[in-house]
């Protein structure tokens, strides 16, 4: 079974620290994903990268960036964390575009 | 505004009954995905369907898709309370190598 782990479930931050999530994924997949999920507006694509170093900005990469420095890890930096960054941060891979995304169990994120 | 949207967004029903939601989308797509989130989790893949392909089947679940109108359906049969979730559709065209979901379907199964 893949698994897409995240670092944390819970994180709690201050206005304006720089906060760094992790994601990593098992299975040797090439794509990985950041989304944000928020109520009412479902899942929103943040940043994606099809391989190592290489990333693509998704609908709404603003104030945030993404590293990906080995294949299994990609994580979502909030270079100056606000309070409208407050959401349920999720991670996803897969090995092919087309095929279904695997999902791990999200970060919640406050932002103080 | 979202590629899927999902009708309705909650659902309540008992414990035996089907369930039915449905996905609408604006462009025309490769494939579209349906997956369910419980609560504080994160998303599970349940079925894909193909542009070409009309019907799938897994389990108790039925996935329909109507190109020409742009939707598709998904039924859950003699639901259990384990199928308490959010349901989401999410669509992928080939141009942009991207999932757009939906805002999701709340659905309570009560015992």
């Amino acid at each position: 079974d893949v698994k897409v782990t995240q670092s944390s479930r819970y994180l709690v931050k201050r206005t304006g620290e720089k906060v760094f999530l992790e994601c990593v994924q098992d299975m040797d997949h090439e794509n990985m994903f950041w989304y944000r999920q928020d109520p009412g507006l479902g899942l929103r694509l943040i940043y994606f990268s099809y391989d190592v170093k290489m990333k693509e900005k998704g609908d709404i990469p603003e104030g945030y960036s993404v590293s990906r420095e080995k294949k299994e890890r990609f994580s979502l930096i909030l270079e100056s964390a606000s309070t409208n960054q407050t959401s349920m941060y999720l991670c996803a891979s897969n090995g092919q575009y087309n095929q279904p995304q695997h999902f791990g169990d999200g970060t919640r994120l406050s932002i103080l | 505004s979202q590629q899927g949207e999902e009708d309705p967004q909650a659902l309540s029903i008992q414990e035996g009954e089907n369930a039915t939601m449905n996905c609408s989308y604006k462009t025309s797509i490769n494939n579209l995905q349906w997956y369910r989130q419980n609560s504080g989790r994160g998303l599970v893949h349940l079925i894909l369907i193909r542009s070409n392909e009309r019907e799938k089947h897994s389990g108790r679940l039925r996935v329909t898709l109507d190109t020409s109108k742009k939707s598709s359906s998904l039924l859950i049969t003699a639901s259990r309370a384990a199928d308490t979730a959010s349901y989401f559709c999410a669509t992928f065209k080939a141009a942009g190598n991207k999932l757009t979901f939906g805002g999701g379907t709340r659905v309570l199964v009560k015992p």
